[in-house]
Parts: C-alpha cells; structure tokens; sequence
C-alpha cells in the first residue's frame, strides 16, 4: 500500500539554527512529491514541489528540499529557522489522481 | 482574490441527522478534493472529482457522498453522521495537467464537525 512517512511527530530548534524534517515514501514510481505548512487553525499552503527534473527545488519562505531517489526521500530544509516558521509541516504525494499525506511534523521555534 | 470557500467553519451536529458541508472555487480548477484531518493521522482522502460528474472515492470514502454538477461546487454530504466523522474536513482544487496528474492544491480554510 501507498505510503507516506514521517518519522519525527514534533521537533524543538532555536531560532536561527538550520532545519531538515524528514519525509519518505513508498511507491512504484517516482510520484509528484509537495510539502505544505499549516499554522494554527488555517488551512494548508503549499511551500513547493517536485515533479522532474533538478532533484534540489526551492520554495517560498526560505524553504528547499532534495529529492533522493535511492532513499525515496523528500527531505525539507531551512539553513536558518525563524520563530515565524512555527507550524505543522506535511509532505505529500500526488500519485496520478489521488493524494497521500504524511502525519505531519510539528515544529516548535524556541527565542 | 482567487480562493476556495467552505461552509459552514464550525457544525455541532448529532448521530444520524443528515448534513451537507459546501466547497466552492473560484479558480476555474479541474480537480476537487476532500480530505479529513486528525490528529497523529495527517490529512486522509475522502473523495475527488476530476472534473464535472466525475468523481471517485479517495482513502477514506465510507460514510459520505460527493457530487459534481457544477465546475465550481463539490459538496461533501454525510446521510448519517456518526462519532467517529467528528474531524476537521478541507476541501480543495487544483488544475491538472494533460496527463491528468494534479497540480499544487489550495485549501480552503477547514469545517471543523463534531456529531455528538
């Protein structure tokens, strides 16, 4: 079965030092892989994607990710956390017409 | 301002009694989608539409309906609501691309329900 992991439920970095959630999938082929944020009591905002192409994409708010096909990972990165990135993180996959989410990672920012 | 709309953001509803959460777009998107959320679990398909009268069931289909008349509507029904429906629900749409794989979504803003 289709699956999506992500293996760290909450994690605590200071503000300023770097950030990488991990994010690993289970499928045949190489799926569209997303990560998308959600603060507190709002919906979901996509921070980017990965169809094809160059494995190391960026996204909106300081965000990049890597695709690493011989891990099936999509891990996220941030070289430098802000106390505004406090939030749920979830990766998903978009396989042909169906989506599948991860658990989420929630991230706390301490001052 | 480009956005998807749902209606109502909070329902206390009971055991049984039938009820409608609506989704509206105004993207002129294809693909329409609802997902339940709870805790420890992410975000879990219920149903999508690619486009008019096209519809099929995601992960967690039992218990609800979904129909597609209009491009701009997806209405999610729950006939019989039970406890075990008590989530936060989100819909959302997207654009496809020629090889029908979806595109980023955008969510609307969540339905919190609770059946008692």
């Amino acid at each position: 079965a289709q699956s999506v992991t992500q293996p760290d439920i909450h994690i605590t970095v200071s503000e300023g030092a770097s950030l990488e959630l991990r994010c690993n999938y289970s499928y045949g082929a190489t799926p569209y892989l997303f990560w998308y944020v959600q603060s507190p009591g709002q919906g979901l905002q996509l921070l980017l994607k990965y169809f094809s192409g160059d494995t190391l994409v960026q996204g909106i708010k300081g965000f990049e990710a890597e695709f690493k096909r011989s891990q099936s990972s999509f891990n996220l990165r941030k070289p430098s956390v802000h106390w505004s990135d406090a939030a749920e993180y979830f990766c998903a996959v978009g396989f042909f017409n169906k989506f599948y989410f991860g658990s989420g990672t929630k991230l706390n920012v301490k001052p | 301002e480009a956005q998807v709309t749902q209606n109502p953001r909070y329902l206390i509803t009971v055991t049984g009694k039938k009820l409608t959460v609506t989704c509206s777009q105004n993207m002129n998107h294809e693909y329409m989608s609802w997902y339940r959320q709870d805790p420890g679990l992410g975000l879990r398909q219920i149903y999508y539409s690619m486009n008019v009268e096209v519809t099929d069931k995601g992960d967690v289909p039992e218990g609800y309906k979904v129909s597609r008349k209009e491009k701009r509507n997806f209405p999610l029904i729950l006939e019989s609501p039970s406890p075990n429906q008590t989530s936060l629900y989100f819909c959302a749409s997207s654009l496809t691309d020629r090889l029908a794989y979806t595109d980023t979504q955008y969510f609307g803003p969540g339905t919190r329900l609770t059946v008692l």
